[in-house]
């Protein structure tokens, strides 16, 4: 079975630290893609940051950046300089051609940054 | 980006009533999804859509149904509301490029509470 676990379902971090949120999946195949979403207070989903399996430079979105490590089936979430606006749920996910494309979730990391 | 619109964003209705939650997106996007998420719980996909005339049920049992007329539409109803129905329904869609994978797009979400 494909499964993604993030294994902190709560963080806390003062205003511009960084921070950094774990996942790990489990998944037979080669090639698939990872994301990252946060989903704030107002409860839209938004995708912070999207990596493919294939490629192995991590990905970086401004502050946002991934530790991709294909071996350990890892993908954690790095936040830098941290900002009040980042409070949110994250969920990491990934799809692939087995699972016909479709996203499989994690159950979340609940991040607040305290001021 | 996909513009993915929801409406009604919330909606309080009494015990079995049938409702309808509307979702529409401009990009042209082949595959629509609706998910339903308890408060910061993970995402459940109750339905999806792989193109007009094209749906299938999700990993989630649901009482609801929905229908893929056009492109750009993608409503789910509920026949009979009951307190159970209580939860968040997000929509989102995606289009899979060659080279570039898929990435799912959400929109902003409808809050449904029944009495």
């Amino acid at each position: 079975a494909q499964t993604v676990t993030q294994s902190q379902p709560e963080m806390s971090v003062q205003e511009a630290e960084t921070v950094t949120l774990s996942c790990t999946y489990d998944t037979s195949e080669s090639n698939y893609y990872l994301f990252w979403y946060k989903q704030p207070p107002s409860r839209q989903m938004i995708l912070v940051i999207r990596q493919e399996a294939y490629k192995q430079q991590n990905a970086t979105e401004n502050r946002f950046s991934v530790n991709f490590q294909k071996a350990a089936k890892s993908f954690s979430l790095k936040i830098s300089d941290s900002q009040l606006g980042d409070t949110a749920m994250y969920f990491c996910a990934f799809m692939t051609m087995d699972s016909n494309y479709q996203l499989i979730w994690g159950a979340g990391t609940k991040l607040i940054i305290k001021p | 980006e996909a513009d993915i619109y929801q409406t009604p964003r919330y909606l309080v209705i009494g015990t079995g009533k049938k409702i309808t939650l509307e979702c529409s997106q401009t990009m042209g996007h082949d595959k629509m999804y609706w998910y339903q998420q308890d408060p910061g719980m993970e995402l459940h996909l109750i339905h999806y859509s792989y193109g007009v005339n094209s749906t299938e049920k999700g990993d989630l049992s649901s009482e609801s149904t929905v229908s893929r007329i056009r492109t750009e539409h993608f409503p789910l109803t509920l026949e009979s509301a009951r307190p159970s129905h209580t939860s968040q329904y997000l929509c989102a869609s995606s289009e899979y490029r060659r080279g570039a994978g898929e990435t799912q797009y959400f929109g902003p979400g409808t809050r449904l509470l029944v009495l």
